[in-house]
């Protein structure tokens, strides 16, 4: 079983367009985070959810909306998509604080390739 | 304002060992990480440390020193499939974590 899904893995398309990308996690975990990875490989965290609630949300283009059904869901809308907005979305969850050590230990979906032409 | 450094890329022969360095600058410290990152893959979790000293898992080690603001990731006997970015990314005060850029390592035969 998959720990963090996130569809599609890859997606092309034209400016100006509106894309959705998916996450679910399996793994019990409170938090989840959507992180951009461009060109450069910079993990630029965007938006974090803890138990559905918005806990941290990065100067980011009001373009991006997440949005979380329940605490196992983080899906990322973007509209009126811009060259600029081509790189690889990554989701991520973590555990409970009351995990110990592990608390902070984030686990990353596969990604999904994002490409504006 | 909140920075990690480390090197852009390093080369290494097949066997032999490594280390990664990585130097931070936080407001706060909740602990640092290291992730690997294979090629056209998510990172995945390595180590972390929030104490000073040397934490070893099999053929691979990190260490911290927070006085200096420094980590290492060593890295033994270095197979092929060890080519990969290497990840730091140190925790500020606020429970955020702050990356680098990464370490693309090479391995030679």
């Amino acid at each position: 079983d998959t720990a963090v899904s996130q569809t599609p893995k890859y997606l092309v398309t034209q400016m100006g367009n509106d894309k959705s990308i998916k996450c679910e996690q399996n793994l019990g975990h409170d938090t989840m985070y959507w992180y951009k990875q461009d060109s450069k490989k910079f993990l630029k965290i965007m938006f974090s959810y803890n138990n559905k609630e918005l806990i941290i949300n990065e100067t980011v283009p009001n373009r991006f909306s997440p949005k979380s059904p329940d605490k196992a869901h983080l899906n990322l809308h973007i509209n009126s998509l811009e060259l600029g907005d081509s790189a690889v979305y990554f989701c991520a969850s973590s555990p409970p604080s009351g995990w110990g050590s592990g608390a902070n230990v984030l686990t990353f979906g596969a990604g999904s390739r994002l490409t504006v032409l | 304002g909140q920075n990690i450094d480390q090197p852009t890329e390093m080369t290494a022969t097949e066997g032999a060992i490594v280390q990664i360095n990585c130097t931070y600058q936080t407001s706060g410290f909740n602990g640092l990480f290291w992730y690997q990152q294979h090629a056209g893959e998510a990172p995945t979790f390595l180590s972390y440390n929030v104490l000073d000293g040397l934490e070893e898992k099999g053929r691979f080690s990190s260490f911290l020193s927070r006085s200096k603001g420094y980590s290492y990731l060593l890295l033994k006997e270095l197979q092929m499939k060890d080519s990969a970015s290497y990840l730091c990314a140190a925790m500020d005060s606020n429970y955020q974590l702050i990356w680098g850029a990464g370490t693309k390592l090479i391995i030679k035969p």
